[in-house]
């Protein structure tokens, strides 16, 4: 099955300063990579998420970039906000088949004002 | 989001109990998901199910048991409650191709 390793598993960083999260994939037919964020006591909620044919996506402060031939994508979240500190989920999905989604095992991200 | 629902949302209950945590959607999403978090262990999953009628194990399905009768409903069970079951419950829903709705969560203790 498909493995996601996420790292780091804790990042702080300086506000208005970039966080970077990386993860990979084991499964090259995986082609669907959504990346949540959780804040504490709340549910996880997809914040931007990237298909296979597609390199890079960007949503105002947050990008993700994939590389298909080394497996893996990574978050990028410019100017930092205290708002940003939460825990990020990546994960992956081969939708060919609609199955199960795999997902790396957190970064928690602490922006200090 | 108000299409995905979970009850109930905090449950105490004691060791050998059954207990059953309810999950509803409204989206007729095919693929419901049922995952637990506890600190330091993110996301891992229980049960799966592709539609109606059809499950699957998870990472951890040991003293759960699920069904699906209908594409709305999502029931995980719990036969006999043990303390290392207790956690954070979230169920989720998705259609074949996009990303999954979580619920908000049933915060479980078991004493």
């Amino acid at each position: 099955g498909e493995n996601v390793e996420q790292h780091p598993s804790t990042l702080s960083v300086q506000e208005g300063d970039s966080a970077v999260i990386k993860c990979t994939y084991s499964d090259s037919a995986s082609n669907y990579f959504p990346w949540y964020k959780q804040e504490l006591g709340k549910r996880p909620q997809l914040i931007i998420d990237i298909r296979s044919n597609v390199g890079e996506k960007k949503d105002q402060r947050i990008a993700v970039t994939l590389n298909k031939t080394a497996k893996h994508f990574s978050l990028h979240i410019t100017e930092t906000q205290p708002e940003d500190s939460a825990v990020y989920f990546c994960a992956a999905r081969e939708t060919n088949t609609g199955n199960q989604f795999y997902f790396g095992t957190g970064t928690s991200l602490t922006v200090i004002p | 989001d108000a299409g995905i629902t979970q009850s109930p949302r905090y449950k105490i209950t004691e060791t050998g109990r059954q207990v059953t945590l309810m999950c509803h959607q409204t989206w007729s999403h095919s693929y419901m998901f049922w995952y637990r978090q506890d600190l330091g262990h993110g996301l891992r999953l229980i049960y799966y199910s592709a539609a109606a009628d059809i499950t699957d194990k998870g990472e951890v399905p040991d003293g759960y048991v699920v069904s699906r009768s209908k594409t709305e409903n999502f029931p995980l069970t719990l036969e006999s409650a043990t303390r290392s079951q207790t956690s954070v419950y979230f169920c989720a829903s998705s259609d074949p191709y996009n990303e999954q709705f979580f619920g908000p969560g049933t915060r479980l203790t078991v004493l």
